[in-house]
């Protein structure tokens, strides 16, 4: 079945850079979309940004664009997420997620969420 | 960018009750809209697509409805596995948008 495998909890520094991974398994990495999100716990959802894996052509949410780069590695079928110049505001779990065929901004797999702390 | 604004913020059911939670787009979405389903600690679950269509795998009392603005998402006879977060989302305009929640409760 699909899987969504992400990376583990970080805690980092204010300033610092955080990469976020996500390794898939279950369906076709190399002709597929990957989105991710932003959530705050206890609040909403934002869309940061998505990746085709095919090209690595990316489309980004203009209010994360030059805070979250995608990128992915289609030997191991894994997704990336940069965060860079991190503050407090960037405390959230982060979560992968693939579109559903034919609704490419309909999302139905979810990796299980990473948790980035920024803190001094 | 397209607000979503989603109502009630809370709602308190009990057992076999049925439940509507309302999704206003601030312009028409065509019905590009989506509805999930998100337990505590857990990543978002799509219980609908395209306003309407149910996913695979999700149970029938699950529903959902609207057009051009105004959405909705009914719950037929709550379940205690039903308690959760629910979000809506616009997919008509880039970026993808999402409904400020709704916490469903048991009474």
């Amino acid at each position: 079945q699909v899987k969504l495998q992400q990376s583990g909890a970080e805690l980092v520094k204010p300033g610092a850079s955080v990469k976020l991974s996500c390794k898939t398994s279950g369906y076709t990495f190399s002709t597929s979309y990957m989105s991710w999100f932003k959530q705050i716990p206890g609040q909403s959802i934002e869309w940061i940004g998505m990746i085709y894996a095919g090209d690595g052509g990316t489309g980004y949410n203009q209010k994360f664009k030059g805070k979250a780069t995608l990128t992915v590695d289609t030997s191991s079928s894994t997704a990336y997420m940069d965060l860079s110049s991190l503050t407090t505001e960037d405390s959230a779990v982060y979560f992968c997620a693939r579109p559903k065929g034919g609704y490419e901004d309909v999302m139905d797999a979810w990796g299980q969420g990473a948790s980035v702390t920024v803190s001094s | 960018d397209i607000q979503m604004t989603q109502s009630p913020a809370s709602l308190s059911a009990s057992l076999g009750e049925t439940v509507s939670i309302e999704c206003l787009a601030s312009e028409g979405i065509s019905n590009d809209l989506a509805w999930y389903q998100q337990k505590s600690g857990k990543s978002p679950q799509l219980l609908i697509y395209a306003a309407s269509r149910l996913q695979d795998g999700v149970p029938s009392r699950f529903s959902g409805s609207g057009s051009g603005t105004r959405y909705s998402l009914k719950i037929s006879g709550m379940q205690p596995e039903d308690e959760a977060d629910y979000f809506c989302q616009q997919s008509y305009k880039y970026p993808p948008t999402f409904g400020s929640g709704t916490k469903l409760e048991i009474k």
